[in-house]
This record gives structure tokens, C-alpha cells and sequence, in this order.
């Protein structure tokens, strides 16, 4: 049982660059989530979606795009890379209870950094 | 602005000490608070509370919420080296987004 998968785990790249992060879970999941976590910042919200064919602004949405492919696939892409997108990404799915998101999953997180 | 804020930051313990975790926070429409425990690599989920006063307990590890004063503790008792981790409060709010805490740095020493 895979969970929530994320790739690629590590990459470098350079200034103005581009690059896709690729996120697939195959628990059934509507929601997903790609978060960054950087150093005494905590993990913050990039992009969600609540269901296919839906997304939304989180906390830091400047400098990225996303999309949701399907039900299990959520993609996360930097046009341009710049080095403050230096970071830990990790993907996150769950599956709403009533009102409730529900407990998030966590994929093992890709570390990119940009020069 | 929604805000979550752990403490303390970072504690070193000795095996077999108790060590009480706190999280608060201010979040829009709050509907839930979870615990994380953060390794190497993903956080793995631990506690999930939505209602004041009830005691979720798994193992040596406990937790409650306080709705009213807007805080949860984390309790982890007779630890063990196992237990070094960061561990993650989560606080969700409107739109089931999740606010984060920092996080508390645990180390237990043998």
C-alpha cells in the first residue's frame, strides 16, 4: 500500500528554470494538498484541491501552479524557479468527514533547491 | 490572521521523563486540531481532537483539547529514544485548510 507518493525526491535547479513535482495517492482520497516546510516556518499551504477538477490559493501561492490531472493525481509546478522556492515540498491527501477534512497524508516530501 | 504557536520550541529529556507538549492557536471556524509526529521524512499522524476535555490516548502518548482557552497538550510519558522527533501541531480552519504550528524538537537521551 503506496499511500501518497511524491517525485522527484530530490532536484536542483537554477534560477529561472522550470519544473514539475508530481504527487499520485492511491487511497481514494478527494482532497489533496501541496504544502512547503521551511526552516521556523512551519508547513505552509500552497495550493489545494477538494475535489477533481477544483483548486485553490493557500497561504503562498505566488510563483506556482497546480493541477489536478484526476482523482489521484495533483501536480505542483514552478514556471520560473527562483531561490526562495528553496524548500521541502510535501504532498498531502484526506478524505473529508462532514465537515471535516480528515486527517492528511503525507507523501515523503522532494527537497528542491535552487541556485 | 489564523495563527498556530507551539512550545517550547525544543526540549532535551532524559528516558523515562514525562514531557507535556503545548500547542494554542487562533483559527477562523475552528473544526479541528491534530497532532503530527515528523522523523526523517513525512509526518506521521498521531491524534485527531475536535471536542473539548475528551482524552485521546494511544499508548504512552496523550492529548486533550481546551475549545474555551484555545490550546491542546500533547503528553508523552516514560519516553523513550524513540519519541526524538518534531512534533507538528495542525489546527483546521475555514475551507478545511490546515494552519501548522512551528513545531516542538524533542530529544530523549539514553
Amino acid at each position: 500500500n503506496a499511500g501518497v507518493t511524491q517525485t522527484p525526491k530530490f532536484q536542483v535547479l537554477k534560477t529561472g528554470q522550470s519544473m514539475t513535482l508530481q504527487c499520485a495517492q492511491d487511497m481514494n482520497h478527494n482532497s489533496m494538498y501541496w504544502y512547503r516546510q521551511d526552516p521556523g516556518m512551519g508547513l505552509r499551504l500552497i495550493y489545494y484541491s477538494a475535489s477533481e477538477g477544483t483548486t485553490d490559493k493557500g497561504e503562498v501561492p505566488n510563483g506556482y501552479n497546480v493541477s489536478r490531472l484526476n482523482k489521484r493525481e495533483f501536480s505542483l509546478r514552478l514556471e520560473s524557479a527562483a531561490p526562495s522556492q528553496t524548500s521541502v515540498y510535501f504532498c498531502a491527501s484526506s478524505e473529508p468527514r462532514g465537515i471535516l477534512a480528515g486527517e492528511l497524508f503525507f507523501g515523503e516530501g522532494s527537497r528542491l533547491t535552487v541556485l | 490572521e489564523d495563527k498556530v504557536v507551539q512550545s517550547p520550541l525544543s526540549l532535551v529529556v532524559h528516558e523515562g521523563d514525562t514531557v507535556t507538549l503545548n500547542c494554542s492557536y487562533e483559527v477562523t471556524n475552528f473544526r479541528s486540531l491534530l497532532w503530527y509526529k515528523q522523523e526523517k521524512k513525512a509526518p506521521t499522524f498521531l491524534f485527531m481532537l475536535t471536542s473539548s476535555g475528551i482524552e485521546k490516548k494511544s499508548g504512552r502518548l496523550s492529548s486533550i483539547l481546551d475549545k474555551k482557552e484555545l490550546f491542546s497538550i500533547l503528553n508523552i510519558t516514560a519516553t523513550q529514544t524513540g519519541d526524538s522527533a518534531v512534533y507538528l501541531c495542525a489546527v483546521e480552519g475555514t475551507g478545511n485548510q490546515f494552519y501548522f504550528g512551528t513545531g516542538t524538537s524533542l530529544t530523549v537521551i539514553p
